[in-house]
């Protein structure tokens, strides 16, 4: 059974600042990885898919990097700012169409 | 292209009543997952619906839930007799077929349940 965890839960930072957030699978035959991002009270907004057969994704001031065999992903985001403050969620689709959700990490980024 | 859409957006029901929670995916798509989030906890899978056929049920509790997708008309989330720990956003989403691996799910913004 896949199971997701995002590490840290929650993380503050001043603006400006550059950021790593953690999302380890564990199982590692995966189609894809996802990493979403959701506003209080709103939908997920899809931000960077990564296929099986890539290493990384990047998006403006978004890289997200995929290592299967250790069944580990990381979203850096770069010079930070105050309206990238959500929830990141991390989800995994192991061929079966369903996805594999984490518990997200709540981003606060103070101006 | 309108996005997934779902409503009511916020549905409060007493113990005991039924829920129907309403989906339309995006046009020209014809698969519909839906996922619940309890709080505190992460979304977790319930159903894959395409049209007038379930395709994977595995997360949807055995008793009380079901789901169908008609040919037409929007996708319908029903919880019959709802008791309090069905408190929850319930997120719709949909894909075209065919789908590949690099194609993802887009999501509605949920209704959000709330059973006194």
């Amino acid at each position: 059974k896949q199971e997701v965890t995002q590490i840290p839960a929650a993380l503050s930072v001043p603006e400006g600042e550059n950021l790593v957030l953690n999302c380890s699978f564990t199982d590692s035959a995966i189609y894809n990885l996802q990493w979403f991002r959701q506003d209080p009270g709103k939908g997920l907004t899809s931000l960077l898919l990564i296929q099986s057969s890539q290493r990384e994704q990047t998006s403006g001031r978004l890289n997200a990097s995929l290592d299967k065999s250790s069944g580990r992903s990381t979203l850096y985001i770069a010079a930070s700012q105050p309206g990238d403050s959500a929830t990141y969620l991390c989800a995994v689709e192991g061929g079966s169409e369903k996805l594999v959700f984490g518990k997200g990490t709540k981003l606060t980024v103070n101006p | 292209n309108a996005g997934v859409m779902q409503n009511p957006r916020h549905l409060v029901r007493r113990r005991g009543q039924e829920a129907r929670l309403r989906c339309s995916p995006m046009k020209g798509h014809s698969h519909v997952y839906w996922y619940r989030q309890l709080p505190e906890e992460g979304l977790k899978f319930m159903v894959y619906l395409q049209k007038e056929n379930i395709i994977d049920e595995s997360g949807m509790p055995k008793e009380r839930f079901s789901a169908e997708f008609p040919k037409e008309g929007p996708s319908i989330l029903r919880i019959q007799q709802v008791v309090r720990g069905d408190s929850a956003a319930y997120f719709c989403a949909s894909s075209p077929p065919p789908r590949g691996a690099a194609d993802t799910q887009y999501f509605g913004p949920g209704t959000r349940l709330t059973v006194l």
